[in-house]
């Protein structure tokens, strides 16, 4: 079974701090994503990365960086938090690019909040 | 543009059959995912489809038809665990065939 773990299930920071994600993937998978989640809305993906240290942004990269140095471990740094990137953020990882080796499993989220 | 549509919210007997709609619009389909995502929990897979048709898996079935830009998820003999919210989400190639995810459908299954 593929596991997914991310560092922390909730978080509250304040505004300004920096926060780190982490997330740790087991079964030698490719790519790894970031995504956050808000009520009413669609998962909307904030950065991925299809092999160590490489990134791409995805559709709301702002306010947001990442770091991947090994394989198993795609990291999400909100540089200063704001009140605005209070939400849960899912972790996700697939074995590769292209049919259903491209099948996204989550990690169990973090619900972060920012006061 | 790309667009995928969904239900907010059905509701259903234990027991019945409920079918949950998906339609998309999108530059370059390449593949259609259906995932269950319990409250509080994270999303987790349940089908795959690239060619029309169904695809049958125990109590579940997916369905695609590329040409209408649609798919449904339909669930059989329905159980009270079956109460969760429903992701349809599209690879699509003009997205650098990343994964374009609709709001998802709230299933309420009743006794």
């Amino acid at each position: 079974d593929v596991k997914v773990t991310q560092s922390s299930r909730y978080l509250v920071k304040r505004t300004g701090e920096k926060v780190f994600l982490e997330c740790v993937q087991d079964m030698d998978h490719e790519n790894m994503f970031w995504y956050r989640q808000d009520p009413g809305l669609g998962l909307r993906l904030i950065y991925f990365s299809y092999d160590v240290k490489m990134k791409e942004k995805g559709d709301i990269p702002e306010g947001y960086s990442v770091s991947r140095e090994k394989k198993e471990r795609f990291s999400l740094i909100l540089e200063s938090a704001s009140t605005n990137q209070t939400s849960m953020y899912l972790c996700a990882s697939s074995l590769a690019r292209g049919g259903q080796r491209d099948t996204q499993y989550f990690g169990p989220g973090t619900r972060l909040t920012v006061l | 543009g790309q667009n995928i549509d969904q239900p907010t919210e059905m509701t259903a007997t234990e027991g019945a059959i409920v079918q949950i709609n998906c339609t998309y619009q999108t530059s370059g389909f390449n593949g259609l995912f259906w995932y269950q995502q319990h409250a509080g929990e994270a999303p987790t897979f349940l089908s795959y489809n690239v060619l029309d048709g169904l695809e049958e898996k125990g109590r579940f079935s997916s369905f695609l038809s590329r040409s209408k830009g649609y798919s449904y998820l339909l669930l059989k003999e329905l159980q009270m665990k079956d109460s969760a919210s429903y992701l349809c989400a599209v690879r699509d190639q003009g997205s650098n065939y990343q994964l374009i995810w609709g709001a998802g459908t709230k299933l309420i299954i009743k006794p």
